[in-house]
């Protein structure tokens, strides 16, 4: 079975904290995607990623960057963390090279920024 | 831009009731769409892919149709249990591997 962890489940930081959420994948996926999800405005992505270093911005890329150093780790980075990125942070992997494209997500991270 | 829209927002069924989710989606070139459940707190868990070119896809009790043309999917649940409970969303994929447009999920309750 295709295994998406992510770094913790429950997260509470201070405003302006430099966050690190971490996604790991143990199924060789090309695709990683991090999306973050709100009550009324659904999941929406935030950078997706097809190869190790390379990243796209999705639809919010504004206040966060992402790091692929590696093809199972994808990690999302807040700069300086603001109470308006007080969300679920879901990350998800993909096949890629034209296989399957069923979408895997991990369990979540609920950040709180105080 | 594609939208994808899930009409109703909230279900509520009793146990043993045969049921139908909607999805409708406006940009019909779509590559494939999927059927995804989500239990509260928890990620996503992908229930059915089905690819443009097919009609619908089963597993189990659930069936998804695709009908491209008139941008709709609908997600038929036989004989609902308790256990069916949870968020279920659809997602759209423009082209070959790129990122899904999610819509905002349909909340379903079986009440036993």
């Amino acid at each position: 079975d295709v295994k998406v962890t992510q770094s913790s489940r429950y997260l509470v930081k201070r405003t302006g904290e430099k966050v690190f959420l971490e996604c790991v994948q143990d199924m060789d996926h090309e695709n990683m995607f991090w999306y973050r999800q709100d009550p009324g405005l659904g999941l929406r992505l935030i950078y997706f990623s097809y190869d190790v270093k390379m990243k796209e911005k999705g639809d919010i890329p504004e206040g966060y960057s992402v790091s692929r150093e590696k093809k199972e780790r994808f990690s999302l980075i807040l700069e300086s963390a603001s109470t308006n990125q007080t969300s679920m942070y879901l990350c998800a992997s993909s096949l890629g090279r034209g296989g399957q494209e069923t979408q895997y997500f991990g369990p979540g991270t609920r950040l709180l920024v105080l | 831009k594609q939208e994808v829209t899930q009409i109703p927002a909230a279900l509520s069924v009793p146990e043993g009731e045969n049921l139908v989710l909607n999805c409708s989606f406006t940009d019909s070139a779509i590559y494939n769409l999927q059927w995804f459940r989500q239990d509260p707190g928890k990620g996503l868990t992908s229930l059915l892919l089905i690819q443009s070119s097919q009609r619908e896809q089963t597993s189990g009790r659930l069936n998804a149709s695709l009908d491209k043309s008139s941008g709709r999917s609908t997600l038929y649940i036989a004989a609902s249990q308790p256990g069916d409970s949870a968020t279920y969303l659809c997602a759209v994929g423009h082209q070959r591997n790129t990122p899904l447009v999610f819509g905002k999920g349909t909340r379903l309750s079986v009440i036993a």
